[in-house]
């Protein structure tokens, strides 16, 4: 069965450091998502990405976010100079059309800044 | 305003016991998708049901069951004869019809935890 996969399952980095996460979406997925979760909170919404754009975006993601779908298989979330408070699980999420909207999720990324 | 309520924070049942996990939502849309995904121990979001806005019809699926009630803004689950294998924090989420981009509003979660 088709699934999101994430790389790497878990960074840690200082903050001020760049990092980039990474997924591979389901492969004939087309609208692609980040959201994140703070240990113990509930998951929140980053940014959704479709035709090689960004459709929307959060709050939360601002200028240190960025996204990118550098070839046809991987999408990126890159945070510039990561913050304390950048620390989270970052999960990918993909589905094939959004009016069908079963958003299937990748396995997370916990990031943790020290 | 956009919001899912799952009031319950955690609920403890032991084995067998039947337990219904309340949601609640807030939408101004007449059209809107809701969902319930389970995260287990181990982390990952697993998709457990969508449901549109003009079908209530209830559904089951084995010993999972979800009442859809559009008077009281209400996706409530309802798991029979639990298993330690259900203990998972489970989350209510909301999508907008007129959302052009698919976002998922969260609710907080309820952590279940099935007792031997």
């Amino acid at each position: 069965e088709p699934e999101v996969t994430q790389t790497p399952s878990h960074q840690v980095t200082q903050m001020g450091q760049e990092v980039i996460l990474r997924c591979v979406p389901i492969s004939n997925h087309l609208y692609f998502y980040w959201y994140r979760q703070i240990l113990g909170q509930k998951v929140e919404f980053l940014v959704s990405f479709y035709n090689n754009e960004i459709s929307e975006k959060s709050e939360i993601f601002d200028d240190q976010f960025s996204v990118e779908r550098p070839d046809g298989s991987n999408f990126t979330l890159k945070i510039r100079s990561t913050k304390l408070e950048d620390s989270a699980m970052y999960f990918c999420a993909s589905s094939a059309r959004r009016e069908l909207n079963e958003q299937f999720f990748g396995p997370g990324t916990r990031l943790t800044v020290l | 305003a956009q919001k899912v309520t799952q009031a319950q924070t955690e609920i403890s049942v032991v084995e067998k016991e039947d337990v219904t996990l309340d949601c609640v939502y807030e939408t101004r849309d007449t059209t809107y998708y809701l969902f319930w995904y389970k995260q287990p121990p181990s982390g990952e979001l697993v998709f457990l049901i969508r449901r549109n806005s003009f079908d209530e019809q209830n559904e089951i699926s084995g010993r999972y069951s979800w009442n859809f009630q559009k008077s009281t803004s209400s996706f409530n689950f309802t798991i029979t004869a639990s298993q330690v294998v259900d203990s998972a924090v489970y989350f209510c989420a909301l999508r907008h019809g007129s959302s052009n981009t698919g976002k998922l509003i969260f609710g907080q979660g309820t952590t279940l935890q099935v007792k031997p």
